[in-house]
């Protein structure tokens, strides 16, 4: 089955206290991003990869790191989480192949609280 | 820099009435747009899509979209409401880029029985 998977799926952590939320898709796409969800703000875009080793930042990138080390995996790395940082985390991923209006598929999604 | 704004964070409708979801984009070039849906605790789902094959976009669920250039809307629309349709809807814009696609702030649809 196609799909793209995020680990963990609930993190209660202290302000601080590094960690990684994983993302890993089976699909072969070459594009992978990492969205926040707030509410009254949507979706926002902290990073993106484009492929391998080719990563940029989004909308919202302060405070997070990411690594595109292989073509399946990209993790969100939160060296020193702040509670500004509690939200709701999606992991997508897409083909860059097509003329546009690619579609994007998400992962079931990770909320985070940081006190 | 493209953009989209939904009106209305809350829609309530009773089961069976006609659903509306309104979408209005901004964009420098023609655009595609999109309607995702999310049920509780899960991930964002595609419910249709423009890419300037038709006005007229059907998607799943009996959901579907109009494209109107003159209005610069993609509202969304479903003739008879289901208790299942209960979510939260986001609207979306790309112009064409991978990178490109900005999300609306979403609505949240409930349905009365």
């Amino acid at each position: 089955e196609a799909q793209v998977t995020q680990n963990p799926r609930y993190l209660i952590t202290v302000t601080g206290k590094k960690l990684t939320v994983t993302c890993s898709q089976n699909m072969n796409h070459e594009y992978m991003s990492w969205y926040r969800q707030d509410p009254g703000l949507g979706l926002r875009q902290i990073y993106y990869s484009m492929n391998v080793e080719v990563t940029d930042k989004g909308d919202v990138p302060e405070g997070y790191k990411v690594s595109r080390k292989e073509k399946r995996n990209f993790p969100l790395i939160l060296e020193s989480p702040s509670p500004n940082q509690t939200s709701l985390y999606f992991c997508a991923s897409s083909s860059t192949l097509g003329t546009g209006g690619v579609e994007q598929y998400f992962g079931p999604g990770t909320r985070l609280t940081v006190t | 820099a493209q953009s989209v704004t939904q009106l209305g964070s809350h829609v309530s409708v009773s089961e069976g009435a006609l659903v509306l979801l309104r979408c209005n984009y901004s964009s420098s070039v023609p655009p595609y747009l999109f309607w995702y849906v999310q049920y509780p605790n899960q991930g964002l789902q595609l419910l249709l899509k423009y890419t300037s094959a038709a006005t007229l976009v059907k998607g799943i669920n009996g959901f579907e979209a109009e494209f109107k250039k003159s209005e610069t809307s993609f509202h969304l629309t479903k003739p008879s409401a289901h208790m299942r349709d209960a979510a939260e809807y986001f609207c979306a814009v790309s112009e064409g880029g991978n990178n490109d696609m900005r999300f609306g702030a979403g609505t949240r649809l409930t349905v009365k029985p």
